[in-house]
């Protein structure tokens, strides 16, 4: 099994709701990653948790909180988000973090629209 | 962090050869990799390269690197319909993280 999961597919909010993103992997990968990206734009690094400890914040606005509840599962919980946050956010996992070479393997994503 | 840089529309006839290039700034990089992504989809690792290297090939994909330059490329040959995507070179910094560039979008004509 090399897939990384994640719920739901598509999450139109608002500005005051309180909401939830989910992502899973089943591969005993001991890191997973919160990306946002953008149309036409790469992915820009959010989180890395590295076994199960939040190891980098890529000084994300604590409007976005992540928890990661055990090593297969990583949340991405949004509160107070503004319209500028509509992105695609994707998941990703890897073995380890802390290697020079470590395939992440990507969810196929949470398209966030904020109204 | 790196700057990681790549032109952004590519055309090409199903069955021509698709040629993508990537330059990056970090000579320290010790991979390098090509990332698909399809409408609506993830990020797929197609293949990776090790800074020693000056070519992987792997079915249909040549990747080229030269380090010189600080230049990476990836070839596709026979390109095919399913190949219309957006291609993104990526490389880690020194902290591992994945500095991505800023895409190739190849469209394939049947």
């Amino acid at each position: 099994d090399t897939e990384v999961t994640q719920t739901p597919k598509h999450l139109v909010m608002g500005m005051t709701n309180k909401k939830s993103l989910k992502c899973e992997q089943h591969m005993g990968h001991r890191a997973m990653y919160w990306y946002k990206q953008k149309a036409k734009k790469p992915p820009e690094l959010m989180f890395v948790y590295s076994y199960e400890k939040l190891s980098i914040n890529e000084s994300v606005p604590s409007r976005f909180s992540p928890e990661c509840p055990n090593s297969s599962l990583l949340n991405l919980h949004l509160h107070a988000l503004q319209p500028e946050d509509s992105a695609l956010y994707l998941c990703a996992s890897s073995q380890d973090s802390s290697l020079p070479n470590y395939e992440q393997y990507f969810g196929p994503g949470t398209r966030l629209t904020v109204t | 962090g790196e700057d990681v840089e790549q032109s952004l529309f590519l055309s090409v006839r199903e069955g021509d050869s698709s040629v993508i290039n990537c330059t990056y700034t970090d000579s320290s990089s010790t991979y390098l990799y090509w990332y698909k992504q399809e409408p609506g989809a993830g990020l797929q690792l197609l293949t990776y390269i090790f800074s020693n290297m000056d070519m992987k090939q792997d079915q249909r994909l040549t990747v080229l690197l030269n380090k010189k330059d600080k230049h990476l490329s990836l070839r596709i040959a026979d390109t095919q319909t399913g190949d219309s995507a957006i291609y993104f070179c990526a490389e880690t910094d020194g902290n591992n993280r994945l500095a991505f560039g800023k895409g190739n979008q190849v469209v394939v004509i049947p």
